[in-house]
């Protein structure tokens, strides 16, 4: 059972335009939601998170929308550039217990120059 | 602050050998976790400890799996009698109980078994 689910797989953006990706969870116990950025070769870093006392969290040009009774959240990157093209993870994490994180499969996203 | 350090980046051996990878983490993170990476997936999580104790074990770690903290400083996944289905980048983290909750990433070590 795949407890956190992401769409799409892939993703083509033109530069400038807005880059959206989607994630659903399954288990209410979560309360950290991150974004984690990869690069090829690298491991995944930290890009913005978000706690489900919020609906929406921005940082620069990275926007997290949480919906609570959805069970939902997405990922918007505003004027996205080619240095953006990388695998997205959306994860969840139940903090007051330990901060183990599961993962999502990720989405491939390729912005165009 | 180096961040979490991975040692080998990549081993490259032979099915039925054993590997064994260290990883080092943040100097003051007192939890540790191992993940697995296939390609075009997601990390999975195999294990992680607080301070020296082991506290989980994902069922995706068979009995050829075995990870230490023997000091609650550095680790070490071993993994014996090495299968094909063993190749995959197997990633490292650190985080401090009681913080952010943000794991942070060592950048892997590739295994590729022929």
């Amino acid at each position: 059972q795949q407890q956190v689910k992401q769409s799409p797989q892939s993703l083509i953006v033109q530069k400038g335009g807005i880059s959206i990706i989607n994630c659903a969870y399954e288990n209410t116990a979560f309360d950290y939601f991150p974004w984690y950025q990869q690069f090829p070769g690298k491991g995944p870093a930290l890009l913005i998170a978000i706690r489900p006392d919020v609906s929406e969290k921005k940082e620069g040009r990275f926007t997290i929308s949480f919906n609570k009774s959805a069970k939902q959240f997405s990922l918007h990157i505003m004027d996205s550039q080619p240095g953006d093209s990388a695998t997205y993870f959306c994860a969840a994490s139940k903090t007051n217990r330990d901060d183990k994180i599961i993962f999502g499969k990720g989405t491939r996203l390729h912005i165009l120059p | 602050d180096t961040g979490v350090s991975q040692d080998p980046r990549h081993k490259i051996t032979k099915r039925g050998q054993n590997v064994t990878f260290r990883c080092d983490p943040i100097s003051e993170h007192n939890r540790l976790y191992w993940y697995r990476q296939t390609l075009g997936q997601g990390p999975e999580f195999l294990t992680y400890f607080q301070n020296e104790a082991q506290l989980e074990k994902s069922r995706l770690l068979s009995d050829r799996f075995s990870a230490e903290r023997p000091k609650g400083s550095f680790s070490t996944l071993e993994i014996q009698r090495t299968e094909q289905g063993d190749s995959a980048m197997y990633l490292c983290a650190s985080s401090l109980a009681g913080g952010t909750g943000e794991l942070f990433f060592g950048e892997g070590s590739r295994l590729t078994v022929l």
